[in-house]
């Protein structure tokens, strides 16, 4: 299993541009979720989905976009960047069992808006 | 709201010296806890978890016991080594969302 990958590594976006975050993961969890983690302030949600067709605010949505057509992908989409939007990116899968919730997270993709 | 509050950092320890982190949550109904670490320039992973009051989460030598009556989760080590050097998050889940700490930072110097 490769689990969670997220494409690209790194970006730079001029101020106005949009771009899409990729994320997939291969595991079938229905739970997915993207992250912001900003320098001292830990991880704060932007958005997540409890399957396909189902997506969710989080804390931090505005400004961003989701959709989640198959099980596998969750991608992010960033309109009119702006500066406060640079950030390090984290999507993640949920496993839920008897034994209790595990998330798995990707690289991240770490994104500067100048 | 649901919360977690970790003690602040950055921690920088010897080597083989006793490591606590401290963290403690609100949270409405039954949360499980977790504590993830961050390696520079990765993902976070799952460290351990706990999903009752009074379960103890163990691994790779770091323990951490959910109290209910003191809200708390804390991270503990007998003997810390130079590759425990990693942000450690304290991490709650309610429903659907998970709610992290804001990290702490800790460096083992040998």
């Amino acid at each position: 299993n490769a689990g969670v990958t997220q494409t690209p590594k790194f970006r730079i976006l001029k101020i106005g541009q949009s771009m899409t975050l990729q994320c997939a993961q291969d595991m079938n969890h229905n739970y997915m979720y993207w992250y912001r983690q900003d320098p001292g302030m830990g991880l704060k949600l932007i958005y997540y989905s409890v399957g396909a067709g189902i997506t969710d605010k989080g804390e931090v949505p505005n400004g961003y976009n989701v959709s989640r057509s198959t099980t596998e992908d969750f991608p992010l989409r960033l309109e009119l960047a702006a500066p406060s939007q640079t950030s390090v990116y984290f999507c993640a899968s949920r496993h839920r069992s008897l034994g209790g919730d595990t998330q798995y997270f990707g690289p991240g993709t770490r994104l500067t808006v100048l | 709201g649901d919360s977690v509050t970790q003690m602040e950092g950055p921690v920088t320890l010897s080597e083989e010296a006793f490591l606590t982190i401290n963290c403690t949550y609100t949270a409405t109904g039954y949360p499980s806890l977790f504590w993830y670490v961050q390696y520079p320039g990765e993902g976070l992973q799952l460290l351990l978890k706990a999903t009752k009051a009074d379960d103890k989460g163990s691994n790779k030598g770091f323990e951490a016991t959910y109290r209910k009556e003191t809200t708390s989760f804390h991270l503990e080590k007998g003997s810390v080594q130079v590759s425990d050097s990693a942000v450690y998050f304290c991490a709650l889940i309610t429903g659907n969302q998970f709610y992290f700490g804001t990290g702490t930072s800790l460096t083992v110097i040998p």
